[in-house]
Parts: C-alpha cells; structure tokens; sequence
C-alpha cells in the first residue's frame, strides 16, 4: 500500500515569515494529494489539493508544488500569522479503482512565533 | 446544513464491553471512511466504504468492525475493546476518495 512520510515534524517560524512542509509518498499510481489543517481539539479541514496533472496551486498565501518524478510534494505558507499556527497533514491517494483508501503522513505541528 | 455527526463525543468503558460509534452524513457521499489519531502517529484508517455494502480494511483494521447498510451511516463497532483502542476516532464522508473529506467532530474513547 501506500506510504506518506511528512517532514518536519515540528516547525517553528516568525511571525510573517515563510513556512514550507514537505511529503514524498510511494505508489507512483497516487494522484490526488490534499493537505489538511487541525487546529487544537477541532476536526481536520481540507485547505488545499493538487491532481498529478498540475505542477502548482495557489490560494492566497497558501501554495502546494508537486513533483511527480520525485514522488514529493510540499506546502508553502507564506507571510505567516498567528492563525496559521496548528497541525498539518499531507496525503494522498489514487482516484478512481485500486484496494487503498487515503494515506495520510504523520503531521507537522507549526508554530508561528509573535 | 452539510455535515458528519458521530455520537457518542466522548466515551469511558471497560475493557470487553462491545460498544458502537455512529457516524451518519447528510451529503449523499458515496465514500465514507474511519481513522484513528494517536500523538506522533498522525491519522490511521482503520477502514473505508466505497459505497453500500462495499467495506474494506484500511492499515489498523484489527480489532474492529463497520457495516455500510444504508447510504448515509457507518457505524464503527469494538466488539471487545482493549486499552490499546484508547484513542480519538475520527468519521469522514467525501464523493470519492480522491475529494474533499469532511470529518466528523471526533469521539474520544478511553478503554480502562
């Protein structure tokens, strides 16, 4: 099946500065891989997605990059703000048939520092 | 309202008491899915359902049951739970796999 492994595990930034999380993952037949956000004690929530078909996503301050070849994909949060401070999870999966479900990688807990 | 709901929120029992979370969702998903959170282990599924009665395990099945008899709800059963199931479970639907997954807000069960 499916394996995500999410660096790093925890990532301490100033306050308008740049944040990136990184995943490589390892079925090369994935090709959906969303990022979700976990704010303490609330719900996972989808912020952003990109399809094997698109290099490159971007909402707001918020982009993600995928490199196929390499099998890894990375977020970007740039111009950081307090609200941005939680747990975020990469993962991925293959639309359509196949056995496995969605894989998610073990988190990245960011802290953004006033 | 579009939502997941799962009851019970939190849940203490002991250990072999056979016990059932619900989960039910109101946006006609065809994909519904059960995970597992554990600190430094992220989200595991446990198991997921492509449709009405179509389950599959997903990388923590044992120790765990779900049924998918009608569209809208996917129960998780522990037929008899252990302290290792202690853990915060999530319940999510989505159209597919590859779409959004909206997760329910969570049970917090402890096994004693």
């Amino acid at each position: 099946g499916e394996n995500v492994e999410q660096h790093p595990s925890t990532l301490s930034v100033q306050e308008g500065d740049s944040a990136v999380i990184k995943c490589t993952y390892s079925d090369s037949a994935s090709n959906y891989f969303p990022w979700y956000k976990q704010e303490l004690g609330k719900r996972p929530q989808l912020i952003i997605d990109i399809r094997s078909n698109v290099g490159e996503k971007k909402d707001q301050r918020i982009a993600v990059t995928l490199n196929k070849t390499a099998k890894h994909f990375s977020l970007h949060i740039t111009e950081t703000q307090p609200e941005d401070s939680a747990v975020y999870f990469c993962a991925a999966s293959r639309a359509g048939g196949g056995a496995d479900g969605l894989t998610f990688g073990k988190g990245t807990h960011l802290i953004i520092q006033p | 309202e579009a939502q997941v709901t799962q009851n019970p929120r939190y849940l203490i029992t002991v250990t072999g008491k056979k016990l059932t979370v619900t989960c039910s969702q109101n946006m006609n998903h065809e994909y519904m899915s059960w995970y597992r959170q554990d600190p430094g282990l992220g989200l595991r599924q446990i198991y997921y359902s492509m449709n009405v009665e179509v389950t599959d395990k997903g990388d923590v099945p044992e120790g765990y049951k779900v049924s998918r008899k009608e569209k809208r709800n996917f129960p998780l059963i522990l037929e008899s739970p252990s302290p290792n199931q202690t853990s915060l479970y999530f319940c999510a639907s989505a159209r597919d796999k590859a779409y959004e997954q909206y997760f329910g807000p969570g049970t917090r069960l402890t096994v004693t």
